[in-house]
């Protein structure tokens, strides 16, 4: 599976973009860009994915690099609410129908927000 | 509509015993994944069920199982416990109505082997 490097943490401040990188340099043609998040004593919630544009939600946005070697996920403005463990992950699919795939997840990286 | 459910919530077990848990997905999701969770580790994939069938596995020893009924409901097994088995084991259900491209997890069952 392709790898993805996020930083261990992160610290922002209440109602401040927050701008959380991933490099995912051996990435693939096929692999989508997901992002899911981690609150402290809940499962993991998705956030938002992306395979070349940049993509927008309720949530965040991602910005994805030309070569699509790197991602960015983009809090527009942090909460406290946001302080979780965010995950950069690439979705392999295991078959060309697509629908049959695992996440494989890393370390991710913590964000702190400051009031 | 309700989310992903999981029991027990809470569960402690002794070396050498085995234990099942069990997962009900959203309702209309046929695919239910299992993954473990550990300080050391973070999460790790387990294996995936669709329509009664498992699709991908982990590099999870033999003695990690599971299954999935008609009704889409999973469970998994754990036999002859560890103590390294202790972490929190977490499901997650997807759709074909979302692309399959989200996964919702469960709150997850938290197991300790003493």
């Amino acid at each position: 599976d392709a790898k993805t490097t996020q930083p261990n943490s992160m610290e922002s401040n209440e109602e401040e973009p927050v701008h959380l990188p991933c490099n995912h340099s051996t990435i693939s043609g096929t692999d989508y860009i997901h992002w899911y998040r981690q609150l402290p004593s809940q499962g993991p919630e998705y956030v938002i994915h992306g395979l070349t544009s940049n993509v927008n939600n309720r949530m965040a946005s991602l910005a994805i690099a030309e070569d699509r070697k790197s991602s960015t996920l983009i809090l527009h403005r942090a909460t406290l609410r946001d302080a979780a463990v965010y995950y950069c992950i690439l979705r392999a699919p295991i078959d060309s129908g697509g629908s049959n795939y695992k996440l494989t997840f890393g370390k991710g990286t913590l964000l702190t927000v400051n009031p | 509509k309700a989310g992903v459910t999981q029991t027990p919530r809470y569960l402690i077990k002794t070396r050498g015993q085995q234990v099942t848990l069990s997962c009900s997905p959203i309702s209309g999701h046929r695919s239910v994944s299992w993954y473990q969770q550990t300080p050391g580790q973070g999460l790790q994939f387990l294996f995936e069920y669709f329509s009664e069938t498992q699709r991908n596995k982990g590099n999870f020893p033999g003695r990690f199982s599971g299954r999935q009924f008609s009704n889409s409901r999973s469970e998994m097994n754990v036999s002859t416990l560890e103590l390294g088995d202790s972490a929190l084991y977490l499901c997650a259900s997807s759709s074909p109505g979302t692309g399959w491209y989200e996964q919702y997890f469960g709150p997850g069952t938290r197991l300790t082997v003493t």
